[in-house]
């Protein structure tokens, strides 16, 4: 049981490039998430699925899209990088409000 | 509107001593609350949850929090630190909500460094 998956592990862009962060979860959940975390900041939400074919925004939306493919895929787009992007990303899902966590994408845009 | 306080942005403590994190939060119906540990380089992993009945819950490492209304907290505490438990600790508040997502509101976490 491989729980959340996210790929890639760690990505380097430079500004004005798009890329497409991927998440995967078994757990068959409906809600799923995409959080950035920066230092001081904790997890700041960036969209939210709550189930197959619907997606909200979070607190930080602006810059990216989101892709609820099926109940297990979530995918996340940054369409034009910005330095102000470098973060560590984070899917998660849920079940009953408990948070399942992928390992987390590590992305410095230069 | 939830929102979640750690007052301690970071922690020193040795090992084999007591340890407290805190944590306050702001709901205005009964919260469920989390405290999830992260590791260098890791994902988010649960120690324990609060949803309903004891207000002291036990959690995973020998980890354990208490509920207490009166002061909208829920520390964390641990009665002898282990050097691996050097990590970032976050405290979460969530809600189910009808009209709206699920929300699972993060604290800014507390770093926590162990002395040998």
């Amino acid at each position: 049981n491989a729980g959340v998956t996210q790929t890639p592990k760690f990505q380097v862009l430079k500004t004005g490039q798009s890329m497409t962060l991927q998440c995967a979860q078994d757990m068959n959940h409906n809600s799923m998430y995409w959080y950035r975390q920066d230092p001081g900041m904790g997890l700041r939400l960036i969209y939210y699925s709550a189930s197959e074919g619907t997606t909200d925004k979070g607190e930080v939306p602006n810059g990216y899209n989101v892709s609820r493919l099926n109940k297990r895929e979530f995918s996340l787009r940054l369409e034009s990088a910005a330095p102000s992007q470098t973060s560590v990303y984070f899917c998660a899902s849920t079940d009953s409000l408990e948070a399942f966590f992928g390992q987390g994408t590590r992305l410095t845009v230069v | 509107a939830q929102s979640v306080t750690q007052p301690d942005i970071h922690i020193t403590v040795s090992e084999g001593a007591s340890l407290e994190l805190r944590c306050n939060y702001s709901y205005g119906a009964t919260p469920y609350l989390f405290w999830y540990v992260q590791s260098p380089g890791q994902g988010l992993q649960l120690l324990l949850k609060y949803f309903s009945g004891d207000t002291l819950v036990q959690g995973i490492k020998g980890f354990e929090a208490e509920f207490k209304r009166s002061q909208s907290s829920f520390n964390l505490r641990k009665p002898s630190v282990h050097w691996s438990d050097a990590a970032e600790y976050f405290c979460a508040v969530g809600a189910f909500h009808k009209t709206s997502y699920d929300k699972v509101i993060f604290g800014p976490g507390t770093s926590l460094s162990v002395i040998p």
